[in-house]
């Protein structure tokens, strides 16, 4: 079946550091691949997504890229700031039965620290 | 922008009582959906409509009733309210099938069941 695995967190850094957070999937067919983001107190956004294989979906200095041989769309920052503290899930978008449904990873928290 | 609109925000309830959370976007989007979001998980799916007039049972239906009358409307009805059923609620809808797949939440209703 369809799933979405991430690191587990809580991740903890220092502001100006390297973000990555994991993320590999299992799908039939060529899903489409999201990066979504949960600030405290507020519903998930789009930070970025990927259509196609070796698509690099990019946002806010976050990107990933769609790698199909390794089934991955790790996200990546060069340099985390305080205000990118928040939740960060992997998700997939692909069809089952002709519909199409979201599958979410369990989301992985990010904590920078000043 | 309103975007997806969720009511009430927050709400108390005591065992076996019953509410409905609101639930409307003016984006016309086709697909919408409701999901649970339990401290420190994922999303969990529990219904979701292709349209008006069609509904259809996510990952964790069972508690829940959904109707969709209007492409703008997507209420969740809680029936004989359980603890169990203490949760984050998000409303989510997307556009037609048109390969972009992004969903589009509302802001979230945090329902604790007493």
């Amino acid at each position: 079946g369809n799933s979405v695995t991430q690191m587990e967190g809580p991740v903890t850094l220092s502001e100006e550091a390297f973000l990555t957070i994991n993320c590999t999937y299992t799908a039939t067919g060529y899903p489409s691949l999201f990066w979504y983001v949960q600030y405290p107190g507020e519903g998930l956004q789009l930070l970025l997504k990927a259509t196609k294989a070796d698509d690099k979906g990019s946002n806010k200095g976050f990107e990933a890229t769609y790698r199909k041989e390794t089934t991955s769309f790790h996200l990546e920052k060069g340099s985390v700031q305080v205000s990118d503290s928040a939740v960060y899930f992997c998700a997939l978008w692909t069809s089952t039965s002709g519909t199409y449904k979201y599958i979410f990873g369990t989301g992985t928290r990010l904590k920078v620290l000043a | 922008n309103a975007g997806v609109t969720q009511t009430p925000k927050f709400r108390i309830l005591k065992i076996g009582q019953s509410m409905t959370l609101q639930c409307t976007q003016d984006m016309n989007h086709n697909y919408m959906y409701w999901y649970r979001q339990d401290p420190g998980m994922g999303l969990k799916l529990i219904y979701y409509s292709v349209g008006a007039g069609i509904t259809d049972k996510g990952e964790v239906p069972n508690g829940y009733n959904v109707s969709r009358s209007t492409t703008e409307d997507f209420p969740l009805r809680l029936e004989l309210a359980a603890p169990s059923q203490t949760s984050v609620y998000f409303c989510a809808s997307s556009p037609p099938r048109d390969g972009t797949g992004e969903l589009f939440f509302g802001e979230g209703s945090r329902l604790t069941v007493l």
